[in-house]
């Protein structure tokens, strides 16, 4: 079964970077975008942007553009979303999601808190 | 972005109730939509993709309907299990963007 785990939860001072990844199987990997999508607190979901794991080529929302970056590495079948310049107001949770086949799988959350 | 309105954003009801959920795009999205559920600490569920089409494992109290703009998510009959955040999302563009959730209560 589609399966995407993600590592675990962080605590970055403002002004870090944190990289999240997100490790996919049950499915070909480099066959489906795998896209980032946060939630903070209290609030609805929030799409940063996406990568084509077979080319890496990337489009990111433009409220990131700059801070963000998406990557992969096939021969892991993991892909890594990097976010820099860290702020209170990225605290939330970030997830992974592909849309294989005709489903969104999605993985299990990572909790990023940014604080002083 | 394509904007997705989801009404109401809250709504009580009981066990047993039939519940419906609407969701408005603004601009024509085929049947690029999908519904999901959220318990509060845990990741989105899949319930409905392409508007109308059952998840494998999902019973078939959930149901959607719609195409185009306005679409629905419906509840046959509220069971205990089913208190929750839903969530409908477009897929028809590469910007995912979503409805701002609809809090299902117990009344």
């Amino acid at each position: 079964q589609v399966q995407l785990v993600q590592s675990g939860a962080e605590v970055k001072k403002p002004g870090a970077s944190v990289k999240v990844s997100c490790k996919a199987s049950g499915y070909t990997f480099t066959g489906y975008y795998m896209h980032w999508v946060r939630q903070a607190p209290g609030q609805g979901l929030e799409w940063m942007g996406r990568i084509n794991p077979n080319s890496g080529g990337t489009n990111y929302a433009q409220k990131f553009q700059g801070r963000v970056t998406m990557t992969r590495d096939t021969s892991i079948s993991t892909a890594y979303m990097e976010l820099s310049r860290l702020r209170s107001d990225d605290t939330a949770v970030y997830y992974c999601a592909s849309l294989a086949t005709v489903t969104i799988y999605w993985g299990q959350g990572t909790l990023v808190t940014v604080s002083s | 972005d394509i904007q997705m309105t989801q009404s109401p954003s809250s709504l009580s009801a009981s066990v047993g109730d039939r519940v419906t959920i609407t969701c408005r795009a603004s601009q024509g999205i085929s049947n690029y939509l999908a519904w999901f559920q959220q318990k509060p600490g845990k990741a989105p569920k899949s319930l409905i993709y392409a508007a109308s089409s059952l998840q494998s494992g999902v019973p078939s109290k959930f149901s959607g309907s719609g195409s185009g703009t306005d679409f629905t998510l419906t509840i046959s009959s509220l069971q205990p299990e089913d208190f929750a955040t839903y969530y409908c999302q477009q897929y028809n563009s590469y910007a995912w963007t979503f409805g701002q959730g609809t809090k299902v209560e117990i009344k």
